[in-house]
């Protein structure tokens, strides 16, 4: 499978302050890579859809100039949690489909935010 | 809208036995369905895609069932460690459908 790597690990931040996190895909170019939030106990979330060169595609619900996504090249995504406060603090996974089939999905190891 | 539906309790067994998981969907006809294994603080992993012509699916002890007409779709780990303890996701995917995910079910294989 692919290898989809994501960082931080971890973070811990204080309210107010914005957090990025990288999702880089090392295997293959991905056009597209996905960005899910999970909450303790809850099913993976789908917030966006990140394509490269071009605009995200946000799911209903998920407020855009909060959660901002840049796809600059074929290989990163980057998701901007802005003005974070504690209700944004979750686990956040990037992904990315297998680029041959775009069938399987390859899941980075998450992203841990603790907004204090 | 569309629906995923995993047991929400936990799956106990004793290792050794079949452990054998249920994925139920509404309202909507994917073109195959996806199984992952997910631990705890980590990315769901990918372990079988079966499609919606395959009746059945087998990677050496895990197998997967799909049942289109039922809308379901069994996963069976045979001969249970306890290292197969984890949380397992259900998704299924195709076509114009939005990649989405059951909530998992925890599975625990005890010595």
């Amino acid at each position: 499978g692919a290898v989809v790597s994501q960082h931080p690990s971890r973070v811990i931040c204080k309210s107010g302050t914005s957090v990025k996190i990288e999702c880089r895909s090392l295997d293959f170019q991905a056009t597209t890579m996905f960005w899910y939030r999970q909450f303790p106990k809850q099913s993976l979330m789908l917030m966006a859809t990140s394509n490269e060169g071009s605009k995200a595609t946000y799911e209903q619900g998920v407020e855009k100039d909060k959660f901002l996504i840049n796809h600059a090249s074929l290989t990163l995504s980057t998701l901007t949690v802005t003005s974070a406060h504690p209700e944004d603090s979750s686990f956040y996974i990037c992904s990315v489909k297998d680029s041959s089939t775009q069938e399987t999905q390859y899941f980075g190891p998450g992203t841990r935010l603790l907004v204090l | 809208s569309q629906k995923i539906e995993q047991n929400s309790e936990a799956l106990n067994i004793q290792e050794g036995k079949t452990a054998t998981l249920t994925c139920n969907y509404t309202n909507y006809s994917p073109a195959y369905l996806q199984w992952y294994r997910q631990d705890p603080g980590r990315g769901p992993v990918f372990l079988l895609l079966i499609r919606e012509n395959e009746k059945e699916k087998r990677k050496e002890r895990l197998k997967v069932t799909f049942d289109t007409t039922l809308k379901q779709s069994l996963f069976h780990i045979t001969a249970s460690q306890p290292a197969d303890s984890a949380t397992y996701l259900c998704a299924p995917s195709g076509g114009s459908y939005i990649p989405t995910f059951g909530r998992g079910t925890s599975l625990i294989v005890h010595p």
